[in-house]
């Protein structure tokens, strides 16, 4: 069974500018996990998708937004680029029976770099 | 709010030498608990949870953790280091109750282990 895929692996852009990244979930996983990893900052929720709706949402300003499709398949967008939001960017997909944890599997990660 | 310490930014072993990761949650209830490991330029592959029931749990790669309620503790161990063991490793943990992929990590213990 296929991983988790994430596109593009690496991204440079200026500030300002906006980025959308993507996510493919492993197949039959209704639920996607974003979160920004950085040096400072570690590793920080952004949000939760689950049947195309935001079920958690992590501290992150408005710029920050994400949806996901009917197949599960999810992106994030980031609008104005500031310096600060160069970072790993990690998804993640889970199954989601009901009740109980089920575990996240995590993509490699989009390399995001605004200059 | 649920936060994660993970005691030694850096923590470096001999080879074959015991291997000891410090992690410590803040909730009175206990969470769902996770070890996670990073090698460079990838995603986070799981290591071991902790849902219920065994306090003692093995893992991938000869890894085990011990849940301690009285000590709000999760730490990782692994009796012999492996050069391969080389990496950074996260705990996290998970609100028992909410629906799925909202991950809290810790601050990350990058492992170096000696020839």
């Amino acid at each position: 069974k296929a991983g988790v895929t994430q596109t593009p692996r690496y991204l440079i852009k200026t500030r300002g500018q906006q980025v959308t990244l993507s996510c493919s979930p492993i197949s039959g996983h209704r639920s996607v996990s974003w979160y920004q990893q950085t040096p400072g900052q570690g590793l920080q929720f952004l949000f939760e998708y689950f049947s195309e709706t935001q079920r958690n949402k992590g501290n992150f300003p408005g710029r920050f937004s994400g949806r996901q499709f009917s197949n599960s398949r999810s992106e994030m967008n980031v609008s104005t680029l500031e310096l600060g939001d160069s970072a790993l960017y990690l998804c993640a997909s889970s199954l989601d029976p009901s009740g109980g944890y089920n575990e996240q599997f995590f993509g490699p990660g989009t390399r995001l770099t605004v200059l | 709010a649920q936060s994660v310490t993970q005691l030694g930014s850096h923590v470096s072993v001999s080879e074959g030498a015991l291997v000891l990761l410090r992690c410590n949650y803040s909730s009175s209830v206990p969470p769902y608990l996770f070890w996670y490991v990073q090698y460079p330029n990838q995603g986070l592959q799981l290591l071991l949870k902790y849902t219920t029931g065994a306090t003692l749990v093995k893992g991938i790669n000869g890894f085990e953790a011990e849940f301690k309620k009285s000590e709000t503790s999760f730490h990782l161990t692994k009796p012999s280091a492996h050069m391969s063991d080389a990496a950074e490793y996260f705990c996290a943990v998970s609100d028992r109750g909410n629906q799925g992929g909202k991950l809290i990590f810790g601050q990350g213990t990058e492992l170096s282990v000696k020839p």
